[in-house]
């Protein structure tokens, strides 16, 4: 059963990189596509950008500018990297595998981790 | 982008009780649309996929229909396991947009 967890930094200072890794167990990344969503506290899913096998990336253009989404085969991992952080970045972050057959969904996802933006 | 308009944000209603949540896309997204449940604390779990089909592990009692621009999720009974919030979401074009939620809570 493939399994996705997230891990990285839970606390990151304003103006700095948020940056977090998806680590796939149970199943290979280089197959379908690979993204990252998140949820402020008490609000409601925001979806942040997607990464097919082939290295294409699709980001949420409200994003655009501070997000990069990557790839290592070799660790069989995905990785997300937010720029220039505020308050307004703090959020539940979830990683999650897309199925993009009959339309698509999202399944599984990982647990998610709270990442703080504070001084 | 496409939005996703989702109604009711908040239902209160009892076990047994048959609930309807609609969800309503700003364009034509086909059958493109997935519904999520969230309970606290958790990741969202998905429920149903191309509007219709029902994921497998995810009891009958849930089902899914529509498709262009509106859609409806139906919990034909609802469980005590069933409170929790419910998210679409359309898969039609990026960004791969959710809607709002819908809080469903015990009466």
């Amino acid at each position: 059963q493939m399994q996705l967890q997230e891990s990285g930094p839970t606390l990151v200072k304003p103006s700095e990189t948020l940056s977090l890794t998806c680590i796939v167990s149970g199943g290979s990344i280089n197959t379908y596509y690979w993204g990252w969503i998140r949820q402020p506290p008490g609000k409601g899913l925001e979806w942040i950008g997607i990464i097919h096998l082939s290295g294409t990336t699709y980001y949420n253009p409200s994003l655009k500018s501070r997000v990069t989404i990557s790839q290592d085969m070799s660790k069989n991992q995905f990785s997300l990297k937010l720029t220039s952080v505020t308050a307004a970045d703090t959020a539940v972050y979830y990683c999650g595998r897309r199925i993009p057959v009959a339309g698509g969904w999202f399944d599984p996802w990982g647990q998610g981790t709270l990442v703080t933006v504070s001084s | 982008d496409i939005q996703l308009t989702q109604s009711p944000s908040f239902l209160s209603a009892s076990v047994g009780d048959r609930v309807t949540i609609t969800c309503r896309a700003s364009q034509g997204i086909n059958s493109y649309l997935a519904w999520y449940q969230q309970k606290p604390g958790k990741a969202p779990r998905l429920l149903i996929y191309a509007a219709s089909t029902l994921q497998s592990g995810v009891p009958s009692r849930f089902s899914g229909s529509g498709s262009g621009t509106e859609f409806t999720l139906t919990i034909s009974s609802l469980q005590p396991e069933d409170f929790a919030t419910y998210y679409c979401q359309q898969l039609y074009s990026y960004p791969l947009t959710f809607g709002g939620g819908t809080q469903v809570e015990i009466k």
